[in-house]
């Protein structure tokens, strides 16, 4: 069974740094995978979509990148803002059809 | 397009009670998907469909769980009778597969109903 993992569960940055977001998988055999943000009481906004044949996906100041075989993707985001501060939610999907498995998100905050 | 409608945004009710949570995908998606969203278990599927037809509902959680959609730019999500486990935030996503129309396959999500059953 499909388990998707972030780390870390929170983060707390000054504004202007540059980070990391990590997300793992345990099953190699994804389909795609995709990035979303969640702001407090609200839905998701999704960010970036990996396909399963591509390396990363850049838009604006953030690039996500996919390792398929050891079952990581990273999220970086340049030059922190405090707009930035929300939950960062990774997802993989296995099939072309399928649903998405979620990891349990990591919640930024970034500092004035 | 006015993305994934869901509605109605916040619903309080009591145990026993019927609650209907419905959805407009975006149109021309052909794929429409529930999500159920809380601080224990995160984000989960509980059922999605492809052109109507449901696929797979293997995370609905009980018998009280049931999802129709009549036609392709409506969907309901049913709980009879509601528990005070249920309450949680429950999500609508939609996507589509074809190639050059949109990204493959990225789901757009609504903005959730809020669910409290007291």
């Amino acid at each position: 069974k499909q388990e998707v993992t972030q780390i870390p569960a929170a983060l707390s940055v000054p504004e202007g740094e540059n980070l990391v977001l990590n997300c793992s998988f345990t099953d190699s055999a994804i389909y795609n995978l995709q990035w979303f943000r969640q702001d407090p009481g609200k839905g998701l906004t999704s960010l970036l979509l990996i396909q399963s044949s591509q390396r990363e996906q850049t838009s604006g100041r953030l690039n996500a990148s996919l390792d398929k075989s050891s079952g990581r993707s990273t999220l970086y985001i340049a030059a922190s803002q405090p707009g930035d501060s929300a939950t960062y939610l990774c997802a993989v999907i296995e099939g072309s059809q399928g649903n998405l498995i979620f990891g349990k998100g990591t919640k930024l905050s970034v500092k004035p | 397009d006015a993305g994934v409608i869901q509605s109605p945004r916040h619903e309080v009710t009591e145990m026993g009670q019927e609650v209907t949570l419905r959805c407009k995908p975006i149109s021309g998606h052909d794929y429409l998907f529930w999500y159920r969203q809380t601080m224990m278990r995160g984000l989960e599927l509980l059922i999605y469909f492809n052109n109507n037809v449901p696929i797979d509902d293997s995370g609905m959680p009980e018998d009280r769980f049931s999802a129709k959609m009549p036609n392709a730019s409506f969907s309901t999500l049913k709980i009879q009778p509601s528990e005070p486990r249920d309450s949680a935030v429950y999500f609508c996503a939609s996507s589509s597969l074809r190639a050059g129309a949109y990204p493959n396959n990225e789901q757009f999500f609504g903005p959730g109903t809020r669910l409290t059953v007291l």
